[in-house]
């Protein structure tokens, strides 16, 4: 049974430039919630998808925006990169009825230059 | 709304001693509560969480939590710490909305690096 997949592992993108992360929930799963971990810091939340709507937002910008497909996989796309918004991205599922319990997938780890 | 602290931001202990993580919470509600812990360069792994049933949690790897409503802590502790046991723990609370459907964003405390001497 696959966990939660996510990619790409690792990408290097410049200010300005616009930014795509995936996700694939773990089988059974149909909610999606992206985090965002800062360096040294706890992982804070970005938004949560459920039935292809993002249901609850975090105190992040709208240059942050995501998908969620029908297949319940997400995208996480990120506009008019800042330096600041390098970080390890993080992506967990859950279902429906118990959306707290979050398993997590490895991340994708963006630097900005 | 909902919070927690992590009282320690680095913990070390020698192998085959017990390991103390302490975490107050906040929460207006009957809180959901988690522990979470990443190694380096991994993902997050969910090593237990309260929801009211029992007041002591048992996790993955020996680890345990005991929720106290008195003191809002819930601390994690293991007899006997083991070097694989080395990385970030996360006390998290789960941010819940009066909606169905709509909990599940997850707060998380600044973590505790757990550090284990041979």
């Amino acid at each position: 049974d696959a966990g939660v997949t996510q990619s790409p592992t690792h990408l290097i993108k410049t200010r300005g430039q616009q930014v795509t992360l995936r996700c694939s929930p773990k089988s059974g799963h149909d909610t999606v919630s992206w985090y965002q971990q800062a360096l040294g810091q706890g992982p804070q939340f970005i938004f949560q998808y459920y039935e292809e709507e993002e249901r609850q937002r975090g105190n992040f910008p709208d240059r942050f925006s995501g998908h969620q497909f029908p297949n319940y996989s997400s995208e996480l796309n990120v506009n008019a990169l800042l330096l600041g918004d390098s970080a390890l991205y993080l992506c967990a599922s859950s279902a429906a009825g118990n959306q707290e319990t979050q398993y997590f997938g490895p991340g994708t780890r963006l630097l900005v230059l | 709304a909902q919070s927690v602290t992590q009282l320690d931001s680095h913990v070390s202990v020698s192998e085959g001693t017990p390991v103390l993580l302490r975490c107050n919470y906040s929460s207006s509600y009957s809180p959901s509560l988690f522990w979470y812990v990443q190694h380096p360069n991994k993902g997050l792994q969910l090593l237990l969480k309260y929801t009211s049933a029992a007041t002591l949690v048992k996790g993955i790897n020996g680890f345990e939590a005991e929720f106290k409503k008195s003191e809002t802590s819930f601390h994690l502790t293991k007899p006997s710490a083991h070097m694989s046991d080395a990385a970030e723990y996360f006390c998290v609370v789960s941010d819940q909305a009066a909606t169905y459907n709509q909990g599940g964003k997850l707060i998380f405390g600044q973590g505790t690096e757990l550090s284990v001497k041979p």
